[in-house]
């Protein structure tokens, strides 16, 4: 079956605790991305990877970490220097810059 | 000018309704153009690109208006299952990324 996880589906930290937000796609897609969405708003770019071993900074990469090892997993840690970092974690994947991407089914981080 | 803008909504119909949304965009190379779904507190998924021609999907259609700059999304016949937030999508000012609207929140009433 193909398509791209996230895991886990809800994930509690307490402050000041570095996580990591888990995706992996078997789609065979070269590009990868995070996204946050806060409650009635919409997506906003943390990092992305059009290719394995390269990733740049999105619009709000601040606080933020990841890697891109391989190509079918690209992890996102979320750092204590993330001042708001309870949200809903996307991650998506496609072939390339200019073509849909497919999302997985999302990280809900609290943190207290 | 944001990049992509919508309509925020709520469009609030009655079941069998049409509606109507526009998304404009300010980049007049773009060439991705799309369509997503969203259900409250899920993942989007893609609901249609939007091709020069125009597109239909059943009770969707999509259209791409270059001059103006801004692509429609159109739905008959409404069920109340199409409740949802609609965004649009489209390969903004950096030229090779997607970059998604806000979304335009659909409620569709018995």
């Amino acid at each position: 079956d193909g398509g791209i996880t996230q895991s886990p589906k809800y994930l509690f930290r307490k402050e000041g605790q570095n996580v990591t937000l888990s995706c992996e796609q078997n789609l065979n897609h070269d590009a990868m991305y995070w996204y946050r969405q806060d409650p009635g708003q919409g997506l906003r770019l943390i990092y992305y990877s059009q290719i394995v071993n390269d990733f740049q900074k999105g619009d709000i990469a601040e606080g933020y970490s990841v890697s891109r090892e391989k190509k079918e997993s690209f992890p996102l840690t979320v750092t204590s220097a993330q001042k708001n970092p309870t949200a809903f974690y996307l991650c998506a994947s496609a072939l390339g810059g200019v073509y849909e991407q497919y999302f997985g089914p999302g990280t809900r981080l609290t943190v207290t | 000018r944001k990049e992509v803008e919508q309509d925020p909504g709520p469009f609030n119909v009655p079941e069998g309704a049409t509606v109507a949304f526009n998304c404009t965009y300010s980049n007049s190379a773009s060439q991705s153009f799309f369509w997503y779904r969203q259900d409250c507190r899920k993942e989007p998924k893609l609901l249609m690109s939007v091709y020069s021609s125009g597109n239909e999907d059943g009770r969707f259609t999509a259209q791409l208006n270059r001059a103006s700059q801004y692509i429609s999304l159109l739905i008959r016949d409404s069920k109340l299952s199409d409740s949802a937030t609609y965004l649009c999508v489209v390969n903004g000012n950096a030229g090779n990324m997607l970059t998604f609207g806000g979304g335009t929140r659909l409620m569709v009433k018995p």
